[in-house]
């Protein structure tokens, strides 16, 4: 089985750009996709796109386009998420989840929080 | 973009009771239609798939049912560890989230 571990929680200043690590263990990793939700204080879930890591081509939601970038690493089996000019609507809870067509499961969670 | 809409947004039920939650598709979403639940602090879990197929360990009295564009979530015999907010999420095209029910206690 598949357990999923995110990085520790990121304090950024607007304008900056933040990188949020997922490293698989257990089961097989590639042949799945790998997503990253958010979620805003208080707020619902919000998907930002996937990878399949043995493919390697990113899908990103289209709210995002141009300002994310999802990766995956096969050898080291992590995936990555970096969103680029941040701004304070950008503090959330980041979540990595697997998944092939629902979200089977999750990360953590990563705190990142915009803030001058 | 498929558009997610749940009601109520909050669902006041009594422990032991049945609480039904609704979750509408903006667009055909065929049966590719999963509901999770998430408490405080928490990262969601997954209890449907397939808009009717239980997660493994999800027990009995979460059942979902729909197709298309309507979906129901029925908790039956409701506990105190149900007590949380559920999501609907469509995986047709790209991925979509309801923007969630709160099950409170009555």
């Amino acid at each position: 089985q598949v357990q999923l571990v995110q990085s520790g929680a990121e304090v950024k200043k607007p304008g900056s750009s933040v990188k949020v690590s997922c490293k698989a263990s257990g089961g097989t990793f590639g042949d799945y996709a790998i997503s990253w939700v958010r979620q805003a204080p208080g707020q619902g879930l919000e998907w930002m796109g996937r990878i399949i890591p043995f493919i390697g081509l990113p899908t990103h939601a289209q709210k995002f386009q141009g300002r994310v970038m999802i990766s995956a690493d096969k050898s080291t089996r992590t995936a990555y998420m970096e969103l680029s000019s941040l701004r304070s609507e950008d503090t959330a809870v980041y979540y990595c989840a697997r998944n092939s067509t629902a979200f089977i499961s999750w990360g953590q969670g990563t705190l990142v929080t915009v803030s001058s | 973009e498929i558009v997610m809409t749940q009601s109520p947004a909050t669902l006041s039920v009594s422990p032991g009771q049945r609480a039904t939650l609704s979750c509408r598709a903006s667009q055909s979403v065929s049966i590719n239609l999963a509901w999770y639940q998430q408490k405080p602090g928490q990262a969601p879990r997954l209890l449907i798939y397939g808009a009717s197929t239980r997660a493994p360990g999800i027990p009995a009295r979460f059942s979902g049912s729909g197709s298309g564009t309507e979906f129901t979530l029925t908790i039956n015999s409701l506990q105190s560890a149900d007590f949380a907010v559920y999501y609907c999420q469509q995986y047709e095209t790209e991925r979509t989230f309801g923007q969630g029910t709160k099950v409170e206690i009555k």
